[in-house]
């Protein structure tokens, strides 16, 4: 079955800090991999994307994420957070003959002065 | 609008009455998706419709869920004899998917529905 796997479903850290959001997918022949934010009381938006190419993709707001084929993952980093980007944050993946989104259960990153 | 929107934005309904949730997509938007997000956990797919195609009802829970897209535009999601599990919010997304390049997804505020 197809499906999208965040390890950790809170992640706190201090600002400045680095961070990483884990995310794995179940493994298909071709995939579309996205992360998505959604701050308190507000809709999804779209971080980052890859859908082909480079394997390294760089979104908004400094964040990356590298696309790992191999290891079947798609992991969000950022190297120096802020307290603004405490969130929620969604990690989906699109399968080439379904073409619908599925999501991941979701990360609570909480950035703490 | 420029973006998707949803109504009504909030929903309070007695257990048991039937409720319709509505969504118009991006204007132009082929693909336009129904997903579910109940308090702590992620975003449960629903419904997928994509232009003229039989849509994917794969994530429907039961038969009391349904959904309607009616000229490729607007779209209705009716929950049957609501049940107080039924109690999440529920966002609408639409996409300009191209069968070639998958393009992102672009959500609305949501609807949240509460069941007493």
């Amino acid at each position: 079955a197809q499906s999208v796997t965040q390890l950790d479903s809170q992640v706190p850290v201090f600002e400045e800090a680095p961070v990483e959001l884990r995310c794995n997918y179940s493994s298909s022949v071709s995939v579309y991999l996205f992360w998505y934010v959604q701050y308190p009381n507000q809709g999804l938006q779209l971080l980052l994307k890859y859908l082909s190419g480079s394997t390294l993709v760089k979104g908004i707001n400094g964040f990356e994420a590298e696309f790992n084929k191999s290891q079947t993952s798609f992991h969000l980093r950022k190297p120096s957070v802020h307290i603004s980007d405490t969130a929620e944050y969604f990690c989906a993946v699109s399968y080439n003959q379904g073409g619908k989104l599925i999501f991941g259960q979701g990360t609570e990153l909480s950035v703490k002065p | 609008g420029a973006g998707v929107s949803q109504s009504p934005s909030n929903k309070v309904t007695e257990k048991g009455k039937d409720v319709e949730l509505r969504c118009d997509p991006i204007s132009g938007h082929t693909a336009l998706y129904w997903y579910r997000q109940s308090l702590g956990q992620g975003l449960e797919f629903l419904i997928y419709f994509q232009g003229n195609s039989a849509p994917d009802k794969s994530g429907l829970p039961s038969d009391r869920f349904s959904a309607e897209r009616t000229g490729g535009s607007v779209s209705t999601l009716t929950i049957q004899r609501t049940q107080q599990e039924d109690s999440a919010v529920y966002l609408c997304a639409s996409s300009p998917r191209d069968r070639v390049v998958y393009t992102e997804a672009f959500f609305g505020q949501g609807t949240r529905l509460t069941v007493v």
